[in-house]
């Protein structure tokens, strides 16, 4: 099955600096690549997502990048806030299996005033 | 849209007691639905998968007979977990996938909080 690995597992920031975050899967037959957003005790909140036929998207500050080759993908926060501190995931998954969403181990950001 | 609910957001139970976790989806029809489970500061991770109509798809590791799952219907997926221990102590989370977008995003329930005493 799918392994998603996640570095670094936790990231201090100072404020307006850029932030980025690193995962690799396993499953070359994986196409969609969400993130997500965790704050404590609340529900993933999908921020950005990329399949596998783009190799970049952007959202305002946020952007994702792929790498199919490598088979990595990576999420950059740009001008960072304090209300960006949370726990970021990444997760990939593939149609073919279901859509089961493989999960990376998490990075707990902090963003310094 | 595309809004996902849980009930109850937090229980505490005795241990041996069985607890029932509904996720139901309000806006839009879900033939699959997805249980995880999280402990603090770790990961989420996926217990079963959930189709309208049919037995749920558990992951390895995962007992069938302790963690019941029910998909009556395409709006609610029940998850029971069974003669709960202070182990099964975890954060439930559902999410449920909008057929009709035909795309991969989920969207998750806000969680239930189990705790086993």
């Amino acid at each position: 099955g799918e392994n998603v690995e996640q570095h670094p597992s936790t990231l201090s920031v100072q404020e307006g600096d850029s932030a980025v975050i690193k995962c690799t899967y396993s499953d070359s037959a994986s196409n969609y690549f969400p993130w997500y957003k965790q704050e404590l005790g609340k529900r993933p909140q999908l921020i950005i997502d990329i399949r596998s036929n783009v190799g970049e998207k952007k959202d305002q500050r946020i952007a994702v990048t792929l790498n199919k080759t490598a088979k990595h993908f990576s999420l950059h926060i740009t001008e960072t806030q304090p209300e960006d501190s949370a726990v970021y995931f990444c997760a990939a998954t593939r149609r073919t299996a279901g859509n089961k969403l493989t999960f990376g181990g998490g990075t707990r950001v902090l963003v310094k005033p | 849209g595309a809004v996902v609910s849980q009930h109850p957001s937090w229980v505490i139970c005795k241990s041996g007691t069985s607890v029932k976790i509904e996720c139901r989806s309000l806006d839009f029809q879900a033939t699959t639905m997805f249980w995880y489970r999280q402990f603090p500061k770790k990961s989420l991770m996926l217990m079963a998968t959930s189709n309208e109509g049919s037995k749920a798809t558990y992951e390895q590791g995962v007992e069938k007979d302790k963690f019941l799952i029910n998909h009556a219907s395409l709006t609610l997926s029940t998850l029971t977990v069974t003669s709960a221990h202070p182990e099964d102590s975890s954060f439930y989370i559902c999410s449920a996938r909008d057929l009709s977008l035909g795309d991969n995003e989920q969207f998750f329930g806000p969680g239930t909080r189990l705790t086993v005493l």
